[in-house]
């Protein structure tokens, strides 16, 4: 069964600082891996997936199959990041049927 | 372009009872997945249809099921209301399934008393 965690709930940074939001899954095959992101009063958005490569809004993420990690890393957070983030996994080459992980509410502060 | 819409926002039900709650996608989007957040299990994924079919589903019991219409408006419901369905149930739709350009929508605010 797939499993992600969060470790977690809340990360408080100030602007400016870096941040790492945490996310480690269990998985025996390949996953595909994702960022979603939910700033106040709006609905939950794509944020990243590992295959992309991308960097979004400043964001990056790289799959660590070692590690079984796929932290999102910020080298400066800004106060606009504050938001919820989560973390999900899916089976890669298959359906996207995703599992998602609790969550880690970001604030930064001013 | 309009965006994903739920309706009705919020509902307040008691248990055993059933509900029907509505969503519409983004015009052209054929996918419509369906998810329940609650504060105990987080986000959990329902299932998804594509051109009126179910094609994938998470791990929920029967007494939730889905349909998708012509114009890929899709419906769920879920029957037998229990208290552990209180939860915020979320749609989203895609042009072809999967997480990429997918749409969620605001949200129905389901309350079983």
């Amino acid at each position: 069964a797939q499993r992600v965690t969060q470790p977690e709930k809340l990360l408080s940074v100030f602007k400016g600082a870096p941040v790492e939001l945490k996310c480690n899954y269990s998985y025996s095959g390949s996953p595909e891996l994702f960022w979603y992101v939910q700033y106040s009063r709006q609905r939950l958005q794509l944020l990243l997936r590992h295959i992309s490569r991308e960097s979004i809004k400043g964001f990056t993420a790289d799959l660590n199959k070692g590690e079984t990690s796929f932290h999102l890393k910020k080298p400066f957070a800004q106060e606009e990041d504050s938001a919820m983030y989560y973390c999900a996994l899916s089976v890669s080459g298959g359906s996207y049927i995703p599992t998602f992980g609790r969550g880690t509410s970001l604030i930064v502060h001013p | 372009k309009a965006g994903v819409t739920q309706t009705p926002r919020y509902l307040i039900k008691t248990r055993g009872q059933q509900v029907t709650l509505s969503c519409s996608p983004i015009s052209g989007h054929r996918s419509v997945s369906w998810y329940q957040q609650t504060p105990g299990q987080g986000l959990q994924f329902l299932f998804e249809y594509f051109s009126e079919t179910q094609r994938n589903k998470g791990n929920f019991p029967g007494r939730f099921s889905g349909r998708q219409f012509s114009n890929s408006r899709s419906e769920m419901n879920v029957s037998t209301l229990e208290l552990g369905d209180s939860a915020l149930y979320l749609c989203a739709s895609s042009l072809t399934g999967g997480p990429n350009e997918q749409f969620f929508g605001p949200g129905t605010r389901l309350t079983v008393l």
